[in-house]
Formats: C-alpha cells, sequence, structure tokens
C-alpha cells in the first residue's frame, strides 16, 4: 500500500517535444506529491510539487497534473531541452504520519529521460 | 532554496575499515535527517531517519549496528559505516527536513550524495 508506480522506465524524445512521465500510488493518505530531478553523480533537486487540493500545477516548462480519484499523477515537461536529459523520481508522503513515518518520502522507480537535439 | 552538504562526495577505502559520512545543512536547522543508499540505475533507498537528540530509527532490513547514525545538533548528522566490505559499496544520500517556518515542512533538500567505493 505504501508503493509508488513509476512509468515509463525510460523515455526518449526530441528537442521541443513533451515528455511526460506517469505515477500511481495505492495509500490515499498521501497528501504530498513532488518531483525530483537527479543528474548522474549527484543528489536529487526538487523540480515541482503538488498537494491533493489542486489538479494542476505549472511552474514554467514543467507541469503536474493530479488525478485523486484515479490516483495518478503525472509531470509533463514542454519544450524538452537536451540539458532536461536526467532521471526523474516521483514521490509521495502522508504529511499526518505520526511517529518515525512524518515527513517519509516514497519513491517511484525512477524513469530516465534523454532529450535529443 | 535550503542548501544541504555532503562530506566528502567520494570515498575509496579497504575492506574492514569504517568510514564516516557528514550530512550538513548549511543555512537551516533540520529537525529530521534521512538517509538514504543507491545502486545504479535505481531509485532510492531509505536507510534510516535521524532527529536532532534522539536514536535513528532503522528501515527494516538494515543493519543498525553496520550503519552508525547520530545527529548531534540540527546542522549535523553522520553516517558511519563499520566494518565495510565490497558489498557496501554504493552512493549514499542525505536529506533534511526543516522544523517550522522554513518552506513546507513536508520538503526535503537533498544532500550532492557520497560514492563510497571498498576495495
Amino acid at each position: 500500500q505504501q508503493q509508488v508506480k513509476q512509468s515509463p522506465q525510460s523515455l526518449i524524445v526530441q528537442k521541443g517535444g513533451i515528455s511526460i512521465i506517469n505515477c500511481a500510488y495505492e495509500n490515499t493518505a498521501f497528501d504530498y506529491f513532488p518531483w525530483y530531478q537527479q543528474f548522474p553523480g549527484k543528489g536529487p533537486a526538487l523540480l515541482i510539487a503538488i498537494r491533493p487540493d489542486v489538479s494542476e500545477k505549472k511552474e514554467g516548462r514543467f507541469t503536474i497534473s493530479f488525478n485523486k480519484s484515479a490516483k495518478q499523477f503525472s509531470l509533463h515537461i514542454m519544450d524538452s531541452q537536451p540539458g532536461d536529459s536526467a532521471t526523474y523520481f516521483c514521490a509521495a508522503s502522508n504529511s499526518n504520519a505520526g511517529g518515525t513515518s512524518y515527513g517519509k518520502l516514497t519513491f517511484g522507480q525512477g524513469t530516465i529521460l534523454t532529450v535529443h537535439p | 532554496g535550503a542548501v544541504v552538504s555532503q562530506h566528502p562526495s567520494r570515498v575509496i577505502c579497504k575492506s574492514g575499515t569504517s568510514v564516516k559520512i557528514e550530512c550538513r545543512s548549511l543555512d537551516f536547522q533540520a529537525t529530521t535527517m534521512f538517509w538514504y543508499r543507491q545502486f545504479p540505475k535505481k531509485s532510492l533507498m531509505l536507510m534510516a531517519t535521524s532527529n536532532e537528540g534522539s536514536k535513528a530509527t532503522y528501515e527494516q532490513g538494515v543493519e543498525k549496528d553496520k550503519f552508525l547514525i547520530n545527529h548531534a545538533s540540527l546542522t549535523l548528522s553522520t553516517l558511519t559505516v563499520t566494518s565495510a566490505h565490497p558489498e557496501d559499496s554504493s552512493f549514499y544520500i542525505c536529506s533534511a527536513r526543516a522544523g517550522t517556518g522554513r518552506g513546507s515542512y513536508n520538503e526535503q533538500f537533498f544532500g550532492p550524495g557520497t560514492r563510497l567505493t571498498v576495495l
């Protein structure tokens, strides 16, 4: 019930195209859904995050779409650039979880995005 | 955004030795720090959660005697890999979560990671 399933495992997009990565979760108590970008040999960096009270959040070229009833959320990267080539992780957490579960992130499996010039 | 540093960024050690990795929150107080392990092309695996001034909570399957975690202050947590073996070679990443007053209370800020190679 704690899993977050992410797809696809890898994605190749042409420069200027739209990259779409999907995640599905099971735990209905999750109420915070961040996306992280990780370059090789570096730690993850927060890209954008959403809470379930909104269905969409946009920051620049990055948009999260959230479907609470389907328990799914996705990341859309518009006008994809070669510099966007990285591994992307979705995650989820329950802000009301008590004790040692507080603030814990459950990560998806990751998507390796390659944007060809 | 908030900055988390890790030291060293890369370490090579001989089998049987111990290695200490430091994680520091540079511009905020971290009430909670998390330690992750990441294998090549894999997701982050949470090893343990540490709260300042208390014992770390380890995830199932993580040996607490092998991976010693200390969170002595609100800006520093350390992970010591004791009696390291080649199978401990991995990328170790810490994250820090701020207390009240700094960003979303759920937001974790990640360090740059430490590449450990045990020969």
